[in-house]
């Protein structure tokens, strides 16, 4: 066990439709990272955020939000969802810049 | 944009054999980060190389990180079938943040 949560496990949705995943970092860690990891693309990097405030991006698309709030959960808002979205999501958290813990990861199923 | 590649993607061993997957980035790194991701389970830290030319052992795991800190290795000693899953080499560019680029990973398989 990590000590990062993420919910729901599963989510099955349909094209075009808009979904929230959620993550609860590491208690006492600042950063949350998403990932998103498909079986033809490996794990790529979505975006960073680091004490409420965004700190690194990657190749996340415009209909893809993130924000971390106060209490440093954070969500990834994804919108107009393509059969292409289907992947896991994963929420990764860190103190620093150093080792990144990750979370069990949401499957995302888009019909 | 910065690239991590990592060879070989796939590899098949006897258990006992020896493997070694190996990392590459278009860019000079800041450091690099190894994982584990056992199937159907999420990447695992595994270890952290900073310095150039530096090498870590952890039981039979031996990683490396190049000179220019641009290439990187892992080398496991006499696999077994706990060591089964993808291995990650993933690269930071920059200390300023954690954003890590990942290679697409060796996925081992071990026939006891």
């Amino acid at each position: 066990d990590s000590g990062v949560t993420q919910t729901p496990k599963h989510l099955i949705t349909a094209t075009g439709q808009r979904v929230t995943l959620r993550c609860s970092p590491r208690s006492g860690d600042l950063s949350v990272y998403w990932y998103q990891q498909s079986l033809d693309q490996g794990l790529q990097f979505l975006i960073q955020y680091y004490n409420g405030e965004e700190r690194a991006k990657g190749n996340i698309l415009e209909r893809f939000s993130a924000q971390q709030f106060p209490d440093l959960h954070s969500e990834l808002n994804l919108s107009s969802l393509e059969l292409g979205d289907s992947a896991l999501y994963f929420c990764a958290s860190s103190l620093g810049g150093s080792e990144q813990f990750f979370g069990p990861g949401t499957r995302l199923t888009v019909l | 944009g910065q690239q991590v590649m990592q060879i070989p993607q796939y590899q098949h061993v006897q258990e006992g054999e020896d493997f070694t997957t190996y990392c590459n980035s278009s860019t000079t790194l800041s450091n690099i980060q190894w994982y584990k991701q056992r199937p159907g389970g999420h990447p695992v830290f595994l270890i952290q190389l900073v310095k150039s030319g530096e090498v870590k052992k952890q039981k039979r795991l031996t990683f490396q990180f190049g000179e220019a800190k641009k290439n990187s290795s892992l080398h496991i000693t006499a696999t077994q079938t706990t060591d089964v899953g993808t291995y990650f080499c993933a690269g930071n560019g920059s200390s300023n943040t954690g954003k890590l680029i990942f290679g697409q990973g060796t996925t081992l398989q071990v026939k006891p």
